[in-house]
C-alpha cells in the first residue's frame, strides 16, 4: 500500500490564481480530512468528508472547496489564493468502521504552498 | 467544543535525560486521546492512543502517557531520550464515538530538541 499520497509537493502561486491540491489514499478509508499547519498553530481542520459523496466543513473552510467522488480522492481547492494561504497542508485518512475502530488517522507527507 | 492545549512550547533536553511534555484538554464527555509525532519535512506520525482500559498508555520509540481524567491530562513521557527523538510532537482529542464526529482537534504542538 502507498498510503496516503498527496501531490504537488511544492507550489508557488500569486494572489488571485486557482489551484487544486491531490489527495488519494489506497486504504480503502471512509473518513479522509484536510488540515493546515502553520507554526504556532498547530493543525486546524480546513474540510473533511465521512464517505464518498458527503463532505463538510472544519474549523477554517473560508475560500477552500472539497469534493468526494470516489473512496480514494479528497482534493482541494483554492479557488482565488490568497496570502493568508501560505501554509503548509495535510491530508489524513482513517477508516471508522473498520473492526475495532482503530481511530488511528493517517496522515499523507503534506503540500507546502507560497502565495505570493 | 473541546481544546487542547500544550503547556509548553518548545522542550530542551539532553540526550538520555527523561521528558515530560504535557497535555491538557477541556471537555465535559468522554474523549479519545492521541500523541502524534512529526519529524522535521514530515507528516504526522501516531505515537500512541488512549480509547479506553488502562489509563496508562504505551507506544512506539519508548513513549509512554497517562490518562488522567480528574486532572484532564494526557502527559506524554519517555524515561531516556535520544537525539532522534527531536521533533515536534502534538496532542489531539476526538469527542466520543461512532455516529459521524471523527474529527481531531490539535493542540499547538511542542517542539522537542535533545541536545548531546
Amino acid at each position: 500500500n502507498a498510503g496516503v499520497t498527496q501531490t504537488p509537493k511544492f507550489q508557488v502561486l500569486k494572489t488571485g490564481q486557482s489551484m487544486t491540491l491531490q489527495c488519494a489514499q489506497d486504504m480503502n478509508h471512509e473518513y479522509m480530512s484536510w488540515y493546515r499547519q502553520d507554526p504556532g498553530m498547530g493543525l486546524r481542520l480546513i474540510h473533511y468528508s465521512v464517505g464518498a459523496g458527503i463532505t463538510d466543513q472544519g474549523e477554517v473552510p473560508n475560500g477552500y472547496n472539497v469534493s468526494r467522488s470516489t473512496t480514494e480522492d479528497f482534493p482541494l481547492r483554492l479557488l482565488s489564493a490568497a496570502p493568508s494561504q501560505t501554509s503548509v497542508y495535510f491530508c489524513a485518512s482513517s477508516h471508522p468502521k473498520s473492526q475495532g475502530y482503530q481511530e488511528t488517522q493517517y496522515f499523507g507527507p503534506g503540500t507546502r504552498l507560497l502565495v505570493l | 467544543a473541546q481544546s487542547v492545549t500544550q503547556l509548553d512550547s518548545q522542550v530542551p533536553v539532553f540526550e538520555e535525560a527523561p521528558v515530560e511534555l504535557r497535555c491538557n484538554y477541556s471537555s465535559s464527555v468522554s474523549v479519545y486521546l492521541f500523541w502524534y509525532v512529526q519529524y522535521p519535512n514530515q507528516g504526522l506520525q501516531l505515537l500512541l492512543k488512549y480509547l479506553s482500559g488502562s489509563t496508562l498508555v504505551k507506544g512506539i520509540n519508548g513513549f509512554e502517557a497517562e490518562f488522567n481524567k480528574s486532572q484532564t491530562s494526557f502527559h506524554l513521557r519517555k524515561p531516556s531520550v535520544h537525539i532522534s527523538d527531536t521533533a515536534e510532537y502534538f496532542c489531539a482529542v476526538r469527542i466520543g464515538s461512532g455516529g459521524s464526529n471523527y474529527k481531531l482537534t490539535f493542540g499547538k504542538g511542542t517542539l522537542l530538541t535533545v541536545n548531546p
